[in-house]
């Protein structure tokens, strides 16, 4: 079975301040792991995927998650935050063979002006 | 039309309604998908179709009815709720080969906020 455990479900930094939020997994595959965003009033929206290859994984709006296997983590950052990034952030795995998508339970990102 | 697209975006009801929540994907995609997506939870996988045949229901209570005609039209059928159901519902697509259905990059539609009287 999978797991998705994302630390902090409020996270709140200053415009222009890095953005720092937390994704740790549990997988008896090798995972492929997602990050998506989602906006007041819409639909989730897929920021980056890792998947196989290059561990240091970019996306859009300016952030990138890196996989980092022995710690069973793929945090997301960004280094400088906009007022715009203000959002609800959800990490996701799935994996090779039949695991499906599993999702955290969100981490919703506040940005002080 | 682009994406996926839900109607209606809001929708309030009575325990004792019938109503329908519709989702098209105009992506060409082979699967779909309804999410249960509530405040205190996180999103919960409720129904997967491929190719308009249903390949998973993870114990949804009977009083929420999946309908998919074709590869590009998703729905569900609503009767007899109860306020606890009250959330945002979600469709989702992706196109996926056979084996992998729900294991990559899922597009999803702004979903339904539901509430029930």
């Amino acid at each position: 079975a999978q797991s998705v455990t994302q630390l902090g479900s409020h996270v709140s930094v200053s415009e222009g301040a890095l953005v720092l939020l937390r994704c740790n997994y549990s997988s008896s595959v090798p995972p492929y792991l997602f990050w998506y965003v989602q906006y007041p009033n819409q639909g989730l929206q897929l920021l980056l995927k890792y998947t196989t290859g290059a561990t240091l994984v970019k996306g859009i709006n300016g952030f990138e998650a890196e996989f980092k296997k022995s710690e069973t983590s793929f945090h997301l950052t960004k280094p400088s935050a906009h007022m715009s990034d203000a959002a609800e952030y959800f990490c996701a795995v799935s994996g090779q063979g039949a695991q499906k998508l599993v999702f955290g339970q969100g981490t919703r990102l506040t940005i002080n002006p | 039309e682009t994406g996926v697209t839900q109607t209606p975006r809001h929708l309030v009801m009575g325990m004792t309604n019938k109503k329908s929540l519709k989702c098209e994907q105009h992506l060409g995609h082979n699967a779909m998908y309804w999410y249960k997506q509530s405040a205190k939870k996180p999103l919960e996988l409720m129904f997967v179709y491929n190719f308009k045949e249903q390949t998973e229901n993870n114990s949804v209570p009977s009083r929420f009815s999946p309908e998919c005609p074709n590869s590009s039209h998703l729905f569900l059928h609503l009767h007899t709720l109860q306020p606890e159901d009250s959330a945002l519902y979600l469709c989702a697509s992706s196109q996926d080969p056979p084996g992998r259905v729900g294991r990559d990059e899922q597009f999803f539609g702004p979903g339904t906020r539901l509430t029930v009287l």
